[in-house]
């Protein structure tokens, strides 16, 4: 099986400016959650989405958006980018919905924001 | 709200030396517990998890973690360490539906 891919892997923007970012959970699998890593704050989750409906979401500002797309494809917009959100973005995919199930990570989509 | 808390942020092994990385959680009901290990420019890899049952937890890579209830910890320990175990590890938690990491340990592995 095809891991969890994440488009594009690197990628410049400059502040004020919006970004979005892709991914493709792993054949079957119907769950896909967003996270942030950062030095100073480490891994912080973003939002989880099953089935096309957001089941969680993080403590994160309203300029943090995602959906999911009926194939399970899931994005993750940014609007409005400030230098402080550049950072590894990274997806992963569960076959169920709730994190007490295993995880699958992408390699993540490091933003830099200047 | 469950939390978890890596003490050590950077650890340092010779090759062949025991592996021991702590970690605690805070969790109001039963928690899902997980280790994960990211290489650099990589993802996070599931090393091992503990959800019910037995409480010593065997994953990959020849490591493995006990879950103590009363000690409220799940450290993860590896007999003899290897130059190819060096990398970032990351405890987990999950009890209400998001999952919570803890900081990291940099496992460092001396030739």
């Amino acid at each position: 099986k095809a891991g969890v891919t994440q488009t594009p892997r690197y990628l410049i923007k400059t502040r004020g400016q919006q970004v979005t970012l892709s991914c493709s959970p792993i054949s079957g699998h119907r769950s896909v959650s967003w996270y942030q890593q950062t030095p100073g704050q480490g891994l912080q989750f973003l939002f989880e989405y099953f089935s096309e409906t957001q089941r969680n979401k993080g403590n994160f500002p309203g300029r943090f958006s995602g959906r999911q797309f009926s194939n399970s494809r899931s994005e993750m917009n940014v609007s409005t980018l400030e230098l402080g959100d550049s950072a590894l973005y990274l997806c992963a995919s569960s076959s169920l919905a709730g994190s007490s199930y295993e995880q699958y990570f992408g390699p993540g989509t490091r933003l830099t924001v200047t | 709200a469950q939390s978890v808390t890596q003490l050590g942020s950077h650890v340092s092994v010779s090759e062949g030396a025991l592996v021991l990385l702590r970690c605690n959680y805070s969790s109001s009901v039963p928690p899902y517990l997980f280790w994960y290990v990211q290489y650099p420019n990589q993802g996070l890899q599931l090393l091992l998890k503990y959800t019910t049952g037995a409480t010593l937890v065997k994953g990959i890579n020849g490591f493995e973690a006990e879950f103590k209830k009363s000690e409220t910890s799940f450290h993860l320990t590896k007999p003899s360490a290897h130059m190819s175990d060096a990398a970032e590890y990351f405890c987990a938690v999950s009890d209400t539906g998001d999952m919570r990491f803890g900081a990291g340990t940099r496992l460092t592995v001396k030739p």
